[in-house]
């Protein structure tokens, strides 16, 4: 089956830098995609992976290597807005996004 | 230019009740998706439909219809409506002309409860 696996929950202080990690194991690869949702909110589209390495936007940078099935997140300079649910989305050979569960990150002061 | 737009924001339905969620988007893509989003589970796709005239079925599809008669409307029906289906409804769409990154942009969401 396919699996995106994600922690929970992650804790930070405002001000630093938290790397929120994402393996999957799906039937293809058509590229990876991080999304932020704010509670009670829609997802938005933060960052977009289809070749390894970093992309960085910013505050927040994305790092993939397709060998190892394994994406990061990388929040710099954290602040109170960015407390939310992070999604890591991969897009499989039948072009569908399979989403993980969020990790949902709490950032304290 | 309001994006994607998903009516009602919330809604509570007895059960074996009749609904329908409608979305509406003004960026003239061509995929347009349904999701349901669960604590603890990740979204989940219903339907999607890739052009207009076309719908094809998701991941969890059971008692769920769409239809696309244009590009920008894609309301989803629940015929006969359960508890399980108590959840946050998303729309979303897509350009879909083909390769590249092919961005997903999602609704406010809708929110129902079956009791």
């Amino acid at each position: 089956g396919q699996n995106i696996d994600q922690p929970t929950e992650m804790t930070a202080t405002e001000g630093a830098i938290v790397q929120i990690n994402c393996t999957y194991q799906t039937s293809g690869f058509n590229g990876l995609f991080w999304y932020q949702q704010h509670a009670g909110e829609a997802p938005t589209f933060l960052s977009y992976n289809v070749l390894d390495g970093l992309e960085e936007k910013g505050r927040f940078s994305s790092f993939l290597s397709r060998s190892k099935g394994y994406s990061y997140l990388l929040l710099k300079e954290l602040q109170m807005k960015d407390s939310a649910s992070y999604l890591c989305a991969v897009r499989d050979s039948n072009y569908q996004l399979i989403w993980g569960a969020g990790t949902k990150l709490i950032i304290k002061p | 230019i309001a994006g994607i737009t998903q009516a009602p924001t919330s809604q509570i339905l007895a059960a074996g009740r009749r609904m329908t969620l409608r979305c509406t988007q003004d960026m003239r893509h061509n995929a347009m998706y349904w999701y349901r989003q669960d604590l603890g589970l990740g979204l989940r796709l219903i339907h999607y439909s890739n052009t207009a005239g076309t719908t094809g079925k998701g991941e969890v599809p059971d008692g769920y219809s769409v239809s696309r008669a244009n590009t920008d409307d894609f309301p989803l029906t629940l015929a006969s409506a359960v508890p399980s289906q108590t959840s946050v409804y998303f729309c979303a769409s897509s350009e879909a002309v083909g390769g590249g990154e092919d961005t997903q942009y999602f609704g406010p969401g809708t929110r129902l409860t079956v009791l």
